[in-house]
């Protein structure tokens, strides 16, 4: 049972690059969701999807595309990185729909530089 | 978006005293209250998830309790241990809001 998995675990990019950061879950969950994680402040929703073809905007989501095609997949995309986001990233998912009273399961974090 | 606080934001105590930590989130539409125990170079890892006022739930050491109509949670440690070290977060599940993560408490237990 492999949970969470995100991947790469760290990445370094050029401004204006892009790249995207996998994240895949083997149990079934339906909410899947991408957070990142900055110094002094708390864990911010980017973005989230509540199941196969649907996704919506987070607190954070300028910047980033996320796409659901699948229940197991849900991959965060950067078109041009920019240094503001240099961060841990984050995915986390759930049995659920959103309003849960299950815990979510993270995965091990990117650690991402742009610069 | 929903104002998630903890409080304090950091503590040390010595190794086998007890301590205690506050989460305080809206009361307004509230769904769940989850707490999480992250450990550093690791992923947050889930404790409890609380839906009740007046919930209490234990793990081993570690306890919580729920005040949903006042909006805030206790997290009690006993006898803490240097493997308690790590950051607590709490996070607010609400109706028609995002699920939203407090800052943490940052807890580092000295031998």
């Amino acid at each position: 049972n492999a949970g969470v998995t995100q991947t790469p675990k760290f990445q370094v990019l050029k401004t204006g690059q892009s790249m995207t950061l996998q994240c895949a879950q083997d149990m079934n969950h339906e909410y899947m969701s991408w957070y990142r994680q900055d110094p002094g402040m708390g864990l911010r929703l980017i973005h989230y999807s509540v199941g196969a073809g649907i996704t919506d905007q987070g607190e954070v989501p300028n910047g980033y595309n996320v796409s659901r095609s699948t229940t197991e997949d849900f991959p965060l995309r950067l078109l041009s990185a920019a240094p503001s986001q240099t961060s841990v990233y984050f995915c986390a998912s759930s049995y659920g729909t959103g309003l849960t009273n299950y815990g979510y399961t993270f995965g091990s974090g990117t650690r991402l530089t742009v610069v | 978006i929903l104002n998630v606080e903890q409080s304090p934001q950091s503590l040390h105590v010595q190794e086998g005293d007890s301590t205690n930590f506050t989460c305080s989130f809206p009361s307004s539409n509230f769904y769940a209250l989850h707490w999480y125990r992250w450990e550093t170079a690791k992923s947050p890892e889930a404790l409890f998830v609380m839906t009740l006022n007046g919930d209490e739930k234990k793990k081993g050491r570690i306890s919580a309790t729920l005040n949903t109509k006042e909006g805030y949670s206790y997290l009690y440690i006993k006898g803490s241990q240097p493997e308690d070290s790590a950051t607590y977060l709490c996070a607010s599940d609400n109706y028609g809001q995002n699920f939203v993560f407090g800052p943490g408490t940052r807890l580092s237990v000295l031998p």
